[in-house]
């Protein structure tokens, strides 16, 4: 199985301050067949399911605004909020989609400093 | 666009069988493109895939492993839904249970959500 491990569990940033979560895969999830890294990004705020933010590790999801960017590839990747609003204070999931077995990280929580 | 409607019961009785629905609107449970999921999320355990269906010429399924020996998903063509059915549910099943579309699969469209409690 591959694990997914995002660091750190929790962050706090100043509004319009940029912020990073980070993810690490225990094995590559990278595709040389069709040259993508099969990692997506959600965001979940209270009460609601988790949103697609980002899939195939850096193409933003329809309607998602730009502010949110992902990179890397292989075992790491990373989800930039270049510039947080009040509106993106949640939780935030990578997740695999490499293997015939999905699996999630264990979730950033985002707040306001 | 596309819509999940989740329906079941919220509380199941310790050994029984957890029964829940999807019912799509806007996609086909017969799409050759896409997959039908069942997610569940729970404090102890966060998010945890369970298992998917999926139609490509013919239907296929996967399971979790940490329910495989328990859990079967279904596709209903005549009502364009499709369910999930875990037998000998523990207190440990507590929790949120969606139902979600796959492309490739990241997860592109959610049901609401159903709170499920195990408890006598």
């Amino acid at each position: 199985d591959i694990v997914m491990t995002q660091s750190p569990d929790s962050l706090a940033v100043s509004l319009g301050e940029r912020a990073t979560i980070n993810c690490k895969s225990s094995q590559s999830v990278f595709s040389s067949s069709i040259n993508k890294s099969s990692l997506a990004w959600y965001q979940q705020k209270p009460g609601q399911p988790p949103k697609l933010l980002i899939y195939w590790a850096s193409i933003r999801e329809s309607g998602v605004p730009d502010r949110f960017s992902g990179s890397g590839s292989g075992t790491d990747f990373t989800l930039t909020i270049s510039s947080l609003q009040a509106e993106d204070v949640a939780v935030y999931y990578c997740q695999q989609f490499y293997s015939i077995l999905p699996a999630f990280g264990q979730g950033t929580r985002v707040e306001i400093k | 666009q596309v819509q999940l409607q989740q329906s079941g019961p919220g509380l199941v009785k310790p050994s029984q069988t957890l029964s829940l629905t999807c019912a799509i609107s806007g996609d086909s449970v017969s799409s050759n493109s896409v997959a039908w999921n069942w997610i569940r999320q729970s404090p102890s355990r966060g998010l945890e895939w369970l298992g998917r269906t999926y139609y490509r010429s013919k239907w296929y399924n996967d399971y979790a492993v940490s329910v495989k020996s328990r859990i079967t998903i279904n596709p209903d063509t005549s009502k364009n839904q499709f369910s999930l059915q875990l037998n000998s549910v523990t207190p440990d099943d507590t929790a949120v249970y969606y139902c979600a579309r796959g492309i490739n699969t990241a997860f592109d469209n959610w049901g609401q959500g159903t709170m499920l409690t195990v408890s006598s």
